[in-house]
């Protein structure tokens, strides 16, 4: 079964517009939180990621916010760029094995000019 | 800038033949993965290798084997290859297990199995 959930499958928005790309999980062992971004034709690239001890970590345009207690994640995009249009996936690991990564299903973003 | 090689890019395989994928990474990287990722499951970890020699099975391991001759090199082995095994995988490596860890994936193998 999916350990990690996330949502919209798919999504567009405008050129200078916020982006809110959501997932959940139930395994509250996990503790490590990193979104990666993938563009067509390309491997998956780590954008941004966040521990459980933190509820919010920014990068730029790009903010990860942390629900501990809701066992919830999201990503937002401020001032989205047509250049941003990518798959983008959450991602949850825990404990002795960092490394070891379960990813969210995905969630496609245009962003039309 | 971390480099991970992936080859075949794409290959087409027979039903039942032998398939293998190949990845070299010249990061120095203690630790390289296989992952397979399908359209609406993301990506999904099939073994991973943190020493040559020695490898470790991932969440989804069955009909895969996989083997790490040295450091830098780490192959993805399909023996009978079958219809359910088409999909796009790919090879990542990172310098440790612990947070903050960065996975650095190549561009991916496409495979079709007819």
């Amino acid at each position: 079964q999916q350990q990690v959930r996330q949502s919209p499958q798919s999504l567009t928005v405008w050129e200078g517009g916020t982006t809110v790309l959501t997932c959940s999980y139930e395994d509250s062992t996990f503790n490590y939180f990193p979104w990666y971004q993938q563009f067509p034709g390309e491997g998956p690239a780590l954008l941004i990621s966040i521990l459980s001890v933190s509820d919010k970590k920014e990068d730029g345009r790009f903010t990860t916010f942390f629900n501990k207690r809701e066992k919830k994640l999201s990503l937002h995009i401020i001032d989205s760029q047509p250049g941003d249009s990518a798959t983008y996936f959450c991602a949850a690991s825990r404990g002795a094995n960092y490394n070891v990564l379960y990813f969210g299903s995905g969630t496609k973003l245009t962003v039309e000019p | 800038e971390a480099a991970v090689t992936q080859s075949p890019r794409s290959k087409v395989a027979v039903t039942g033949g032998k398939v293998t994928l190949s990845c070299h990474q010249t990061n120095n990287h203690d630790y390289m993965y296989w992952y397979r990722q399908d359209t609406g499951h993301g990506l999904r970890l099939i073994h991973y290798s943190y020493v040559a020699d020695s490898t470790e099975k991932g969440d989804i391991p069955d009909g895969y084997k996989a083997s790490r001759p040295s450091q830098e090199n780490f192959s993805l082995i399909l023996e009978l290859a079958s219809l359910s095994q088409t999909a796009v995988y790919f090879c990542a490596s990172s310098v440790d297990r612990y947070s903050g860890n960065t996975l650095y994936f190549g561009e991916g193998s496409r495979l079709i199995v007819v």
